[in-house]
């Protein structure tokens, strides 16, 4: 089945440090990939996408490019600010039935920034 | 102005009762899920629906009963509940014909079942 491998946290770090969460994904086929960003007490917000090999999906200084070779969708950040302290998600989706997708997640990594 | 809601936010019950979880999106798409994250942090797909016709149903008790009206509603209906349903639930939605396919979640609904 389709799985979502991401590194466990929690991630300390200071402000402005740089920032990595690796994620790796087995499927059967092309995925669509996400980062979902969950703030404390709050749902889940899309924080950036790639749709097919090579893409690079780019949001609030976070940035991932879609490896199919490597099948990875790293999420990275130059500078970190005490505002992105929160858990991060990397999933996939494929189409079902042609109604709807079905999103599978990793299981979440905790970062957490220092003033 | 709301992209997807859920009521209520937080919901205490006991053992063996039902509860009902309802959620609403204004999106304008036309399909819907329930996801369930436990305590730590594992979110897993329920159900979805496609213009109130169910299309994922994952393995699910069937005292978990999902309910669509309309297209832009999906409620989450729970029979005899157990400690084990505790855990926070997410209503999200999607447009089929968007290529993304990315999914807008609501803020959840803790449920803690004594």
């Amino acid at each position: 089945g389709n799985s979502v491998t991401q590194m466990e946290g929690p991630v300390t770090l200071s402000e402005e440090a740089f920032l990595t969460i690796n994620c790796t994904y087995t499927a059967t086929g092309y995925p669509s990939l996400f980062w979902y960003v969950q703030y404390p007490g709050e749902g889940l917000q899309l924080l950036l996408k790639a749709t097919k090999a090579d893409d690079k999906g780019s949001n609030k200084g976070f940035e991932a490019t879609y490896r199919k070779e490597t099948t990875s969708f790293h999420l990275e950040k130059g500078s970190v600010q005490v505002s992105d302290s929160a858990v991060y998600f990397c999933a996939l989706s494929f189409r079902i039935k042609a109604a709807g997708n079905k999103l599978t997640f990793g299981g979440g990594t905790r970062v957490l920034v220092k003033p | 102005d709301t992209a997807v809601s859920q009521t209520p936010k937080y919901l205490v019950t006991q053992m063996g009762n039902d509860k009902s979880i309802k959620c609403e999106q204004n999106l304008g798409h036309d399909t819907m899920y329930w996801y369930k994250q436990d305590s730590k942090k594992f979110l897993k797909i329920m159900f979805s629906y496609n213009n109130k016709e169910l299309i994922i149903n994952e393995t699910v008790p069937n005292r978990f009963s999902p309910k669509s009206p309309d297209k832009a509603h999906l409620n989450l209906h729970i029979n005899s509940l157990e400690l084990g349903d505790s855990a926070v639930y997410f209503c999200a939605s999607s447009q089929t014909t968007s290529g993304g396919g990315e999914q807008f979640f609501g803020p959840g609904t803790r449920l803690t079942v004594l």
